[in-house]
């Protein structure tokens, strides 16, 4: 069975820090998909990176980066000089099917932003 | 991009009673999800909305409880059947939006159910 694990349940950083947010994954599957998902406080979900397990490649959009290592099952987030919309909780999930189909969901890092 | 509208967008309702809700997206689509977020806890993906053909169901879900329509590739609706206070409930409708460039997933407002 898969398990998606987000050991972080609450963080808290000053304006301008960066901060990483941890993410480790089981899964008997060697093809299966990455996600994170921003939810502010105002509720509405937002999705911010899909990745498949053939793409160890690091991402960089902007003050955000995804650090992918199969060799220790973590998909790591980091925001750089985080802001306070930055304030959200982080949800990392796992798809063993491919696509967004049999997913399963970390319970999510909140993440504070201090000004 | 997709714009998707959900309704109603709360709504409370007594025991034993069925309550539908609808998701409209401003462009067609081929994959269409249905999300349940019980209160303060994490998402848990309901089923995909298969448009000409019965939906798909993860784990621990049926279409019984849960029946869902897809009559085009823009709208779906699902129906919480026999509510229990344990359906309270955010339930979101998501669409994979994929062309050129990287596929996204965008999200519905969300219905916010309460059941007493």
């Amino acid at each position: 069975a898969q398990k998606v694990t987000q050991a972080q349940t609450e963080i808290s950083v000053v304006e301008k820090e960066d901060v990483t947010l941890d993410c480790v994954y089981e899964t008997r599957d060697t093809t299966y998909y990455l996600f994170w998902y921003k939810q502010p406080p105002s509720g509405e979900l937002v999705f911010l990176i899909r990745r498949n397990s053939f793409d160890e490649q690091n991402e960089i959009s902007g003050r955000y980066s995804w650090n992918f290592q199969k060799s220790t099952s973590s998909f790591n987030f980091t925001i750089t000089a985080s802001q306070v919309v930055d304030s959200a909780v982080y949800f990392c999930a796992l798809s063993e099917a491919g696509g967004y189909q049999k997913v399963t969901f970390g319970i999510g890092t909140k993440l504070q932003v201090i000004p | 991009s997709a714009v998707i509208s959900q309704k109603p967008s709360r709504d409370i309702c007594q025991r034993g009673t069925s309550l539908t809700i609808q998701c409209q997206v401003d462009s067609q689509v081929t994959m269409m999800f249905w999300y349940r977020q019980q209160p303060g806890q994490s998402l848990t993906l309901i089923a995909t909305a298969n448009q000409g053909s019965e939906a798909t169901y993860e784990s621990g879900f049926v279409i019984d409880k849960f029946p869902i329509s897809r009559p085009n590739l823009t709208f779906s609706t699902l129906t919480v059947s026999n509510m229990s206070p344990e359906d309270s409930s955010i339930y979101l409708c998501s669409v994979e939006s994929a062309g050129v460039g990287p596929d996204t997933q965008y999200f519905g407002p969300g219905t916010r159910l309460t059941v007493l």
